[in-house]
């Protein structure tokens, strides 16, 4: 069966700090891979989607990155961290146009302080 | 910008009552998906639609996609305290290929006993 790890759960991190998120799917193959950040009581904002191996569509301009160096693994980064990037971020695959149901991983929580 | 629109953003619902959420896009849709998060939680998949007019049911819970496939509605009778959480809808633009799902704002559920 098929099974999204997303790690850490949470994270607290100073202003101006370098941020990594890994998150790889197991079970699957050529997943689509999504970053959702969701503010407190907000809904899901979708940040970025990969329907392959370095293909990554940004959906919306930050200072926020992501990789897929591999076909299930999903990589949020950031050099510099912002008040403003505090959130849940979460990690969701699907299995592409015909099957576009998500699944989602258990989340990161990130308080930048 | 966001492209599937939610209403009402919160719902406080006394137990026992009925309510409705709904779902509206700028864009006809392939399909409709609907989820579910408990507070903490991560996003759930709870249903799809993809017919034009389709209603299904889970339990208590009805799901209706419009007849133009750009709205969609959930209703829940006899609302219960583990109805509490959030519900989304997630739609794909039936001209995006790649089946990007995009989710709308949610619709916060409170259920006073």
């Amino acid at each position: 069966s098929q099974t999204i790890h997303q790690w850490p759960a949470t994270l607290v991190q100073p202003v101006g700090s370098p941020l990594s998120l890994e998150c790889t799917v197991e079970g699957t193959s050529n997943p689509n891979l999504y970053w959702y950040r969701q503010a407190a009581g907000r809904g899901l904002q979708l940040l970025f989607y990969s329907v392959g191996i370095g293909q990554i569509s940004s959906e919306v301009p930050q200072n926020l990155s992501a990789s897929r160096p591999q076909d299930r693994q999903f990589i949020l980064s950031s050099k510099k961290l912002l008040l403003s990037d505090s959130g849940f971020y979460l990690c969701a695959w699907s299995g592409g146009p015909l099957n576009t149901e998500a699944f989602f991983g258990q989340g990161t929580r990130l308080t930048v302080v | 910008g966001q492209q599937v629109m939610q209403i009402p953003q919160y719902q406080h619902v006394q137990e026992g009552e009925d309510f409705t959420t709904y779902c509206n896009s700028s864009t006809t849709l392939s399909n409709i998906q609907w989820y579910k998060q408990r507070p903490g939680g991560h996003p759930v998949f709870l249903i799809q639609l993809v017919k034009s007019g389709e209603v299904k049911k889970q339990k208590r819970l009805t799901f209706q996609f419009g007849e133009a496939k750009k709205n969609s509605s959930l209703h829940i009778t006899a609302t219960q305290t583990t109805d509490v959480g959030t519900y989304f809808c997630a739609g794909t633009q039936i001209t995006d290929s790649w089946g990007k799902l995009q989710f709308g704002a949610g619709t916060q559920v409170v259920v006073t006993p």
